[in-house]
């Protein structure tokens, strides 16, 4: 099993459409989430940091739930601007001290 | 301005040959990561480093080499033992642990002709 295991996709969509994504992972120890997105052979970019408590930065919201072990990202009223690949990744401190990334799940928003 | 620079932005090597692909930042960051991406695939750790002068394998090291002497500079050395060198590598660093956020550079695209 991965330890972080995400839906490939592609999720192709309309503009103004809502989508979700889900990832989830496989070590009850991990201590930090965060998504990433990244853009057609460019760097991944921090989207944002998950909490226990979920936030939303404008359109983005994300969700953590630390007892299913798994994480979500919700996209409202989607913009061609956001068609990317959404990486889940997660920090386990598991003696080797850095993050683990998914496979990210494509985004394609469609006019 | 701060930030992770990566040089070459484009890199052919033949095969047989060591290349040294650079990474600095000026953040101020002590870890510092190198992964080597391929298509359509996720990001693999090939070392990271938490502070000058130490650094640690990743799941994919062999084939690879890196130095920490300044806290601002991490190179990565693919050597001729890597059999298939062909990828997008990416350096990455974070102010502190492992579990930190991570901030890139925009990477190297390595061919092997």
């Amino acid at each position: 099993r991965k330890e972080v295991e995400q839906d490939p996709g592609p999720f192709n969509v309309p503009e103004g459409a809502t989508v979700a994504f889900n990832c989830t992972y496989s070590n009850s120890a991990s201590q930090s989430f965060f998504w990433y997105r990244q853009d057609c052979r460019k760097e991944p970019k921090l989207l944002m940091s998950v909490y226990s408590s979920g936030n939303e930065d404008g359109r983005f919201t994300a969700q953590l739930n630390r007892a299913s072990q798994y994480i979500s990202l919700l996209i409202r009223d989607s913009k061609l601007s956001d068609s990317a690949t959404y990486l889940c990744v997660v920090g386990m401190d598991t003696g080797r001290r850095a993050l683990t990334f998914g496979s990210g799940t494509r985004l394609q928003v469609q006019p | 301005d701060g930030g992770i620079t990566q040089s070459p932005k484009y890199l052919f090597r033949k095969e047989g040959q060591n290349v040294t692909l650079s990474c600095e930042q000026n953040l101020n960051h002590d870890a510092m990561y190198w992964y080597r991406q391929d298509p359509g695939q996720g990001l693999r750790l090939i070392y990271y480093s938490q502070i000058v002068n130490d650094f640690q394998k990743g799941d994919i090291a062999e084939g690879y080499s890196v130095s920490r002497e300044k806290k601002e500079s991490f190179p990565l050395t693919v050597t001729s033992a890597q059999k298939n060198p062909t990828a997008f590598y990416l350096c990455a660093s974070s102010p502190g642990p492992g579990t930190d956020t991570q901030y890139f550079g925009p990477g190297t695209r390595l061919t092997v002709l």
